[in-house]
């Protein structure tokens, strides 16, 4: 079975600090990955996602993310970080399994 | 265009109470998706249907859960007798189509707890 896992359970940032959510999934065949978003008070929404082709992908409001094959993970990064990304931020494997989320609090 | 409709939005019960979630999706999504989300978790897969029928289940607890779609449009999940472990958001998705490549939307959720 796929599993997902979540390197930080809550990341505070400030202003203008670069981000990067560690993620990394179990299963070893063909994946399509994604990155959701759950801002305060709102529904979860899409942020990016990779199915094939180049493994740095671009999502929304200037985030990517890298799949790096041999280690199993789709890391999400962020250059400059805002106050308005403070949110909960889930990585999901095919779609259908989830990790348990990191809580971003930005500082402005 | 109109996003996933869920309610209630909260819901406060008894254990061993029964209680119902409806979700109306997306028109003209044939995939709609019922998740469980346990605080402090990601959301738990619990339920695929593909039009009125059901992909998957099998995290479905069918002791107590049930689900259905009649008319393929919109669903009602069901906890029967709910348990304290049932508390959680549940989460209704709808996307055009069942593979992995078409985005889910998502509804606010149903926030249960179960005293």
């Amino acid at each position: 079975a796929q599993s997902v896992s979540q390197h930080n359970h809550h990341v505070i940032l400030s202003e203008a600090a670069s981000l990067e959510l560690g993620c990394n999934y179990s299963y070893g065949g063909t994946v399509n990955l994604f990155w959701y978003v759950q801002y305060p008070g709102q529904h979860l929404q899409l942020l990016l996602k990779y199915f094939s082709g180049d493994p740095l992908v671009k999502g929304i409001k200037g985030f990517e993310a890298e799949f790096i094959k041999s280690k199993f993970s789709f890391n999400l990064r962020k250059p400059s970080v805002q106050w308005s990304d403070t949110a909960e931020y889930f990585c999901a494997v095919g779609n259908f399994v989830f990790g348990p989320g990191t809580r971003l609090s930005v500082l402005p | 265009e109109a996003g996933v409709a869920q309610s209630p939005r909260y819901k406060i019960i008894e254990k061993r109470q029964s209680v119902a979630f409806w979700c109306n999706p997306i028109s003209g999504h044939a995939t709609l998706y019922w998740y469980q989300q346990i605080l402090g978790q990601g959301p738990k897969l619990l339920i695929q249907f593909q039009n009125n029928g059901v992909v998957d289940d099998s995290q479905l607890p069918k002791d107590r859960f049930s689900a259905e779609r009649l008319k393929g449009v919109d669903s009602t999940l069901k906890i029967q007798p709910a348990k304290l472990e049932d508390s959680a958001v549940y989460l209704c998705a709808s996307s055009l189509g069942w593979d992995t490549t078409y985005e889910q939307y998502f509804g606010p959720g149903t926030r249960l707890t179960v005293t």
